[in-house]
């Protein structure tokens, strides 16, 4: 999807508990998904991506889960830590590459 | 490896000037892409190179805006003239096909 405006979709969770951010990108011929995580005056940095003949794929505390039906990608962070507030980005493409960036979540940690 | 490299870091300058943005990749990754940053719009595409050639470049926003690729480890954006409005995060990226881009740490910009 396309970012839209100034206010970025926020999700707070406790320190520890699992989130789950969610997506929903626009072109059905994308074949390549990919989550990046944002800190505050750095660039985007890769977490975990999934291809589109998967609609999972596991990495160390993160989960990626890809729905081509509905295209729709969510990634689970499990016992989340203070480290990973962040904003996290979606992106699709085919090929790897030209990335369309989803409008972002900000993720929150609360101790 | 020290990750895609861009300079400068941070860009202060006034209306008019001419500014000059760096890039260099990861050593072996051979496409480059370049992107600005706004709250307003997110992260968009301007332009990107696969070995050094221009591919896409239909998101540079008009024609102030110029991209060249003169060999493998080394790209520069150039904004002439700059204006207020280009006041962005630019970053840099780069990739072998097929595999998720690495970000460089980004350049603040700011037109006076």
């Amino acid at each position: 999807g396309e970012s839209v405006g100034l206010h970025l979709p926020t999700l707070s969770v406790q320190e520890g508990d699992n989130s789950i951010i969610n997506c929903a990108y626009s072109n059905s011929a994308s074949d390549y998904f990919i989550w990046y995580k944002q800190e505050s005056g750095k660039g985007p940095q890769f977490i975990i991506d999934i291809r589109s003949n998967m609609d999972k794929r596991q990495g160390q505390r993160v989960t990626v889960l890809l729905n081509k039906t509905v295209k729709h990608l969510s990634l689970q962070i499990a016992a989340t830590q203070p480290g990973d507030s962040a904003v996290y980005f979606c992106a699709e493409t085919q090929g790897a590459q030209k990335l369309v960036f989803g409008q972002g979540t900000r993720l929150t940690i609360n101790p | 490896d020290a990750g895609v490299i861009q300079s400068p870091r941070h860009e202060v300058t006034e209306m008019g000037q001419e500014v000059t943005l760096r890039c260099k990749p990861i050593s072996g990754h051979n496409s480059l892409f370049w992107y600005r940053q706004t709250m307003m719009r997110g992260l968009e595409l301007l332009i990107y190179f696969n070995n050094n050639v221009p591919i896409d470049d239909s998101g540079m926003p008009e024609d102030r805006f110029s991209a060249k690729m003169p060999n493998a480890s080394f790209s520069t954006l150039k904004i002439q003239p700059s204006e207020p409005r280009d006041s962005a995060v630019y970053f840099c990226a780069t990739n072998t096909r097929y595999n998720e881009q690495f970000f460089g740490p980004g350049t603040r910009l700011t037109v006076l």
